[in-house]
């Protein structure tokens, strides 16, 4: 079974910290990549699609390492509204098409 | 913006009992899913349709069936529930095999 691995956390940072979580994969052959957030009983919500070239947007910033296999979340300057669970979601390829892996997420808690 | 809309957000069923979710989303997406998700477990894959009439088993399917109709509509059908199927379900979809999940808001369903 392939998986996709995250540090669960807690993190728990100060308002304006910079945090960064990350999520490696087992599957070389994977082919998309993303990062979801997630607040308590709530759906995951789309944050960022990860690109080879790396990609930001506002406050966050993510990566991927195709060699070592892991992509990365950096959020800088954080805010409280930030604390949630980010979930790593990894695309790979298989017979029937493709397979969408969780991770079991991280959670951040960001306090004034 | 993609919509996926899920029938019910909170459901209480007792043991026994044939209980249907229903999902719709309003984007044309042939990909859907259904996910459940318990703590300490994640996501957790049931069910999924990469087009009408297509459904195939993910990790967890036992006590479960599916239907897909229409193109928009994913309902997942338990057929006879148990305690053990007390849960958050996610309903997902996505324009193609690269793309991201989008997700219904969630039902959470107990059953007693």
């Amino acid at each position: 079974r392939k998986e996709v691995e995250q540090d669960p956390g807690p993190f728990n940072v100060p308002e304006g910290a910079t945090v960064a979580f990350n999520c490696t994969y087992s599957n070389s052959a994977s082919q998309s990549f993303f990062w979801y957030r997630q607040d308590c009983r709530k759906e995951p919500k789309l944050l960022m699609s990860v690109y080879s070239s790396g990609n930001e947007d506002g406050r966050f910033t993510a990566q991927l390492n195709r060699a070592s296999q892991y992509i990365s979340l950096l959020i800088r300057d954080s805010k409280l509204s930030d604390s949630a669970t980010y979930l790593c979601v990894v695309n790979e390829a298989n017979q029937a098409g493709t397979a969408l892996i969780f991770g079991k997420g991280t959670t951040l808690s960001v306090s004034s | 913006d993609v919509k996926v809309t899920q029938s019910s957000r909170y459901l209480v069923k007792r043991t026994g009992e044939k209980v249907f979710l229903e999902c719709v989303q309003d984007m044309d997406h042939e990909n859907m899913f259904w996910y459940r998700q318990d703590p300490g477990l994640g996501l957790r894959l049931i069910y999924f349709s990469y087009d009408v009439k297509m459904k195939e088993k993910g990790d967890i399917p036992e006590g479960y069936s599916v239907s897909r109709e229409k193109k928009e509509r994913f309902s997942l059908i338990l057929e006879s529930a148990s305690t053990n199927q007390t849960s958050m379900y996610l309903c997902a979809s996505r324009q193609q095999r690269n793309s991201p999940l989008h997700f219904g808001n969630g039902t959470r369903l107990t059953v007693t």
